[in-house]
């Protein structure tokens, strides 16, 4: 059974309009992070939640927003996607924040910009 | 911050070891992990190591750690058509969890016949 579910897999959007990301999880885990993973590079976070407290990565673009609303759901907007924000999004959750908290993946995101 | 750095392909034989290679420049790091990727897919959790080991086996995979050379390496016995993939490794930062995780560019894994 899936645990970590991105809708939708593939996102197409024109330059400029905005978009939003989903991710959900059934492991009731209080950590929910987002990664952006562009072609042949290293996923890169770009924030996370832990419970309702938001964590940006001081390198994230403004640009990029995320909201978590409950526990299972976290999204990401962009607000006015560049064709450089072309890339796979990857939702992860942990059940803490500690490094031994093993981080769950879910299936990504690809998004194209037109 | 943190650096990983990893080769981007390697290509074996199938049925022959492979031998994926890492190195990191964060020596805080207490926890390094192993990710796989197949195509279209997310992140799978491969296994993962203590600072304060050498060495970490499990079924087929091979963990080792040299960590005063900061250099870390997956290996994968009897290379399967189903290994197929590109393999990530991973440092947890000095803030646990809370940093993420730092990910090297990853290796892809080619298996010829």
């Amino acid at each position: 059974d899936a645990m970590v579910i991105q809708n939708p897999r593939y996102q197409v959007t024109q330059f400029g309009k905005p978009v939003t990301l989903s991710c959900s999880q059934t492991l009731n885990h209080n950590v929910m992070y987002w990664y952006q993973q562009k072609s042949s590079q290293a996923p890169k976070l770009l924030f996370h939640y832990y419970d309702k407290d938001f964590n940006n990565e001081a390198d994230t673009p403004d640009n990029f927003q995320s909201r978590r609303p409950n526990t299972s759901f976290c999204f990401l907007d962009i607000r006015s996607p560049g064709l450089g924000d072309a890339a796979m999004y990857l939702c992860a959750t942990s059940r803490d924040n500690t490094e031994r908290d093993e981080q769950y993946f879910g299936p990504g995101t690809r998004l194209t910009v037109t | 911050g943190e650096d990983v750095e990893q080769s981007l392909f390697l290509s074996v034989r199938e049925g022959d070891s492979s031998v994926i290679n890492c190195t990191y420049t964060d020596s805080s790091s207490t926890y390094l992990y192993w990710y796989k990727q197949e195509p279209g897919a997310g992140l799978q959790l491969l296994t993962y190591i203590f600072s304060n080991m050498d060495m970490k086996q499990d079924q087929r995979l091979t963990v080792l750690l040299n960590k005063k050379d900061k250099h870390l390496s997956l290996r994968i016995a009897d290379t399967q058509t189903g290994d197929s993939a590109i393999y990530f490794c991973a440092v947890g930062g000095p803030g646990g969890g809370a940093d993420g995780l730092t990910f090297g560019k990853g290796t892809h894994l080619i298996i010829q016949p």
